[in-house]
């Protein structure tokens, strides 16, 4: 219940398409949702998040969208571009602010 | 945003010594601090909790007997890795929150730690 699935594993995209990343969680306790991004050899940083009261959020060409009755989110990136190309993983977080991570998404910006 | 600096960023080590990881957080204060395992193209693990002042709170299956961890001031935790062994070179990152309530959570740039 403490899961959180993230799909597709890797992903490839033309630049200047949309990337789109999915996760489903269980539990319905967690209360934030962030995404972020790791470069290899680096500490992940936060893209975006969202709280399960708002359906979508974005900050520039990232949106969140959040399905709270479906229990999934997923991180569309807009006009993707080759710097994008990184592991993006999501997150729920749960008591005592500990986050749960997604299995991460490898995405490559071809250009 | 707020910094979290770890220290080293690279470290090799012979088996069977023990290693220390520094996590600060450089500009807020931070109750609470999280060690994060993470082996190539995989996902973070939890390993620990880090509370200040306070025992560290341990993920299941994580030995704590191994994964030595202080939080002795509200700026650094630090994680030594005990009598270290090949199984244990791995990518390991901290985190750490503003204040005691729920909010975004800050990196590290992550340890990276090879055991010959």
């Amino acid at each position: 219940q403490q899961q959180v699935k993230q799909s597709p594993q890797s992903l490839i995209v033309q630049k200047g398409g949309i990337s789109i990343i999915n996760c489903a969680y269980e539990n319905t306790a967690f209360d934030y949702f962030p995404w972020y991004q790791q470069f290899p050899g680096k500490g992940p940083a936060l893209l975006i998040a969202i709280r399960p009261d708002v359906s979508e959020k974005k900050e520039g060409r990232f949106t969140i969208s959040f399905n709270k009755s479906a229990k999934q989110f997923s991180l569309h990136i807009m006009d993707s571009q080759p710097g994008d190309s990184a592991t993006y993983f999501c997150a729920a977080r749960g008591g005592a602010q500990k986050l749960v991570f997604g299995q991460g998404t490898r995405l490559t910006i071809n250009p | 945003g707020a910094v979290v600096s770890q220290h080293p960023s690279r470290v090799i080590c012979k088996s069977g010594t023990s290693v220390k990881i520094e996590c600060r957080s450089l500009d807020f204060q931070a109750t609470t601090m999280f060690w994060y395992r993470q082996f190539p193209k995989q996902s973070l693990m939890l390993m620990a909790t880090s509370n200040e002042g306070s025992k560290a709170t341990y993920e299941q299956g994580v030995e704590k007997d191994k994964f030595l961890i202080n939080h002795a001031s509200l700026t650094l935790s630090t994680l030594t890795v005990t009598s270290a062994h090949p199984e244990d070179s791995s990518f390991y990152i901290c985190s750490a929150g503003q204040g005691a309530g729920p909010g975004e959570l800050f990196f590290g740039e992550g340890s990276r730690l090879t055991v010959l």
